[in-house]
């Protein structure tokens, strides 16, 4: 029972270049969330998807988009990266939205540094 | 939207002193706060949480209090010791978003 996992782990990227951050969960969970950590901002919720085949914008949308491949899996994508995207991403999952009182489970994190 | 603010941005403490952290919340609906922390390097997990319904909760060492009139929440750990350093992030959720909102996280260092 792995939880919660991300890939990759570290990654640079040139500005304007695309790539994706993969997720996976194996708790059979409902909702997914890709949260960026930047110092002094705390996790800040880029966008959540509460149950399969749904997806939402969280506080900082701008610039990302996401897919809910199937209820194990919840890709995050960057079209054109910018320097402002550098930022730990965490993907999280619970068994339903957070905020109904459920515990969210985090992934290990990808560092992204956009060069 | 809903905000979240916490503080102490830092906090240093000689062990075995206690050590508080405060958070307000801005949307009243909010019923389901958790604290999360995080050690270097390393994810947040889950240390507590607490719903509207209740207004104190304790587990050993660490104890979260809830004022829901006053839209804020405390997370108290007593007799700190050096493995307590680390981030601790506060969150509120409630069903009219369906989501967490983090606070912009706590830095405790416990000096031995």
């Amino acid at each position: 029972n792995a939880g919660v996992t991300q890939t990759p782990k570290f990654q640079v990227l040139k500005t304007g270049q695309s790539m994706t951050l993969q997720c996976a969960q194996d708790m059979n969970h409902n909702s997914m969330y890709w949260y960026r950590q930047d110092p002094g901002m705390g996790l800040r919720l880029i966008y959540y998807s509460a149950s399969e085949g749904t997806t939402d914008k969280g506080e900082v949308p701008n610039g990302y988009n996401v897919s809910r491949l199937n209820k194990r899996e919840f890709s995050l994508r960057l079209e054109s990266a910018a320097p402002s995207q550098t930022s730990v991403y965490f993907c999280a999952s619970s068994e339903t939205t957070g905020g109904s009182g459920n515990t969210i489970y985090f992934g290990e994190g990808s560092w992204l540094t956009v060069v | 939207g809903e905000n979240v603010e916490q503080h102490p941005s830092t906090l240093s403490v000689q062990e075995g002193d206690s050590a508080v952290i405060k958070c307000t919340y801005s949307d009243s609906a909010s019923n389901y706060f958790p604290w999360y922390k995080q050690e270097l390097g390393k994810r947040p997990q889950l240390i507590i949480d607490i719903r509207s319904n209740v207004g104190e909760k304790k587990d050993q060492r660490i104890a979260v209090t809830l004022n829901k009139t006053a839209k804020h929440f405390s997370l108290h750990i007593t007799e700190t010791q050096p493995e307590d350093s680390a981030v601790y992030f506060c969150a509120a959720g409630g069903p009219r978003t369906g989501k967490l909102i983090f606070g912009q996280g706590t830095t405790l260092q416990v000096k031995p």
